[in-house]
C-alpha cells in the first residue's frame, strides 16, 4: 500500500530535550515536506526537500532541522524543543510532474506536546 | 503574496441537505487549487484539485468544487450530506508560476463540517 508513515504518533517531552520525528514514504517520491498545523492557522510548511541531500527552509523553519540522506526518509529534528513547538506535525511527499500539479500525500500526523 | 481564506470556522448541515464549504484565494498568477479532508486522528486525504479546463471539478466521496476566476473562489460542494462527511476541510493553493518548493501548498485555516442526522 502506498503510504507516508510517521513515528511517533504522539509525543510528550520537556523543554530542551532533543527529539526526532521520523517520516518515511514508499512511493519513490522526490519531494518531501514537513508542515505544522495550529488552530486557526491551517498548515504551514516548515522545511522541504526536492531530492536526496537537497533541503531548504519553508515558512516557519526556526527551531527545526531536517536531513535527507535517503530518498524514502525525511526526519524532523528539534534540537531544543520549546513550548511554542507544541503542535500537530505532518509529513508529505509528492513526485514532480513538470507542471506543478502533483498531489501531495500526507502522513497520519504526530501530535507533540512540549512541557 | 499567496493566501487562502476559509471564511467559516464551522458549517452545520442536516443529513441529506446540500453542503457548501467556502474558499477564496489570492495569488499573483494562475492557481492550482486543492481540497483536503482531515478525519479525527487521521492525516489529510486528498479530495480534488483544479488545474485547468472545466470549472466544475469532481472528486472523491461525491464531492465537487467550482472554480470561479472572477470571484477568486473555489467552493466545495456536495448535493446530499452524510453524517460520515463530518470532518475538518482544508482548501489549498499553489501558484503555478512560482518556484516549486517541494510541492508546497498554502493552506486555509480549515472549516469544521458537522452533519447531524
Amino acid at each position: 500500500e502506498a503510504q507516508v508513515t510517521q513515528n511517533p504518533r504522539y509525543l510528550i517531552t520537556v523543554t530542551g530535550k532533543k527529539l526526532t520525528v521520523t517520516c518515511s514514504q514508499n512511493m519513490n517520491h522526490e519531494y518531501m515536506s514537513w508542515y505544522r498545523q495550529d488552530p486557526g492557522l491551517g498548515l504551514r510548511q516548515i522545511y522541504y526537500s526536492m531530492n536526496v541531500e537537497v533541503t531548504d527552509k519553508g515558512d516557519v523553519p526556526e527551531g527545526y532541522k531536517v536531513s535527507r540522506k535517503e530518498k524514502r526518509n525525511f526526519p524532523l529534528i528539534l534540537e531544543s524543543p520549546s513550548p511554542n513547538q507544541t503542535s500537530l506535525y505532518f509529513c508529505a511527499s509528492s513526485s514532480p510532474t513538470g507542471r506543478g500539479v502533483e498531489t501531495q500525500y500526507f502522513g497520519p500526523g504526530t501530535r507533540l506536546l512540549v512541557l | 503574496a499567496q493566501s487562502v481564506a476559509q471564511p467559516e470556522d464551522q458549517v452545520n448541515v442536516a443529513e441529506g441537505n446540500p453542503l457548501t464549504v467556502k474558499c477564496t484565494y489570492s495569488v499573483s498568477g494562475n492557481p492550482y487549487l486543492f481540497w483536503y479532508v482531515q478525519y479525527p486522528n487521521r492525516g489529510l486525504q486528498f479530495l480534488l484539485k483544479y488545474i485547468t479546463g472545466d470549472n466544475l471539478v469532481k472528486g472523491s466521496y461525491g464531492f465537487e468544487a467550482e472554480f470561479n476566476k472572477s470571484q477568486t473562489s473555489f467552493h466545495l460542494k456536495k448535493p446530499s450530506a452524510l453524517v460520515s462527511d463530518s470532518a475538518l476541510y482544508f482548501c489549498a493553493v499553489r501558484d503555478r508560476f512560482l518556484y516549486n518548493q517541494g510541492g508546497k501548498l498554502i493552506f486555509g485555516q480549515g472549516t469544521e463540517l458537522s452533519v447531524k442526522p
